[in-house]
């Protein structure tokens, strides 16, 4: 069965770059979430889509942005990035009308040198 | 900040023991409790969604019980294998389209 794919699955990038993570959600799934997990932290809600509308916002910095587009796949745009923003970053998509699970990809694991 | 509480934090338990463990959440707003298995540098599996108070669900050697009322669910394992060492998330969904992780309860199973 499809699961949820992210890109690129690690990254590395330095002080003060910009980065973009990607997710395409399980085909007919309309709902995506963002998390990131920092070492040895509990996972934080960043911020969900649903059907290309921003529908809840979590601790997401000021410094990242986000968007789903018409194909429903969702990127992750962070600028500025500090060494604090390394963490692996998940997205979690879910159909809005079958079900209330939420299906997580394999995450991304960017590291701020 | 609404707080998701798991208890243990972590356990430790021979091949063969059944063992269970705790997700507390806010009783009010509730919408549906989640429970997922994370193994490490592995994406988090899905077991339950629960959404009715007194809700029973079972996966194999995995169950789990819901109270909306008073605000906590627990999730049992059987006969506990190596292959169940994970650590055991709960998060709560409340009236809004947000999701509030516990912090984990780790279980580690000696052969």
């Amino acid at each position: 069965a499809a699961g949820v794919i992210q890109s690129p699955r690690h990254l590395i990038k330095e002080k003060r770059e910009t980065a973009t993570l990607k997710c395409y959600p399980i085909p007919r799934h309309d709902t995506v979430y963002w998390y990131q997990q920092g070492p040895g932290q509990d996972p934080q809600f960043l911020i969900s889509f649903y059907e290309k509308m921003q529908s809840d916002k979590g601790s997401i910095p000021d410094r990242f942005s986000a968007q789903q587009f018409s194909d429903y796949h969702s990127e992750l745009n962070m600028s500025s990035l500090e060494l604090g923003d390394s963490a692996l970053y998940f997205c979690a998509s879910r159909s809005g009308t079958d079900s209330y699970e939420q299906y997580f990809g394999p995450g991304t694991r960017l590291t701020v040198t | 900040i609404l707080n998701v509480e798991q208890s243990p934090q972590s356990l430790h338990v021979q091949e063969g023991d059944s063992t269970n463990f705790t997700c507390s959440f806010p009783s009010s707003n509730f919408y549906a409790l989640h429970w997922y298995r994370w193994e490490t540098a592995k994406s988090p599996e899905a077991l339950f969604v629960m959404t009715l108070n007194g809700d029973e669900k079972k996966k194999g050697r995995i169950s789990a019980t819901l109270n909306t009322k008073e605000g906590y669910s627990y999730l049992y394992i059987k006969g506990s294998q190596p292959e169940d060492s994970a650590t055991y998330l709960c998060a709560f969904k409340g009236n809004f389209n947000k999701f509030y992780f516990g912090s984990g309860t780790k279980l580690n199973v000696k052969p």
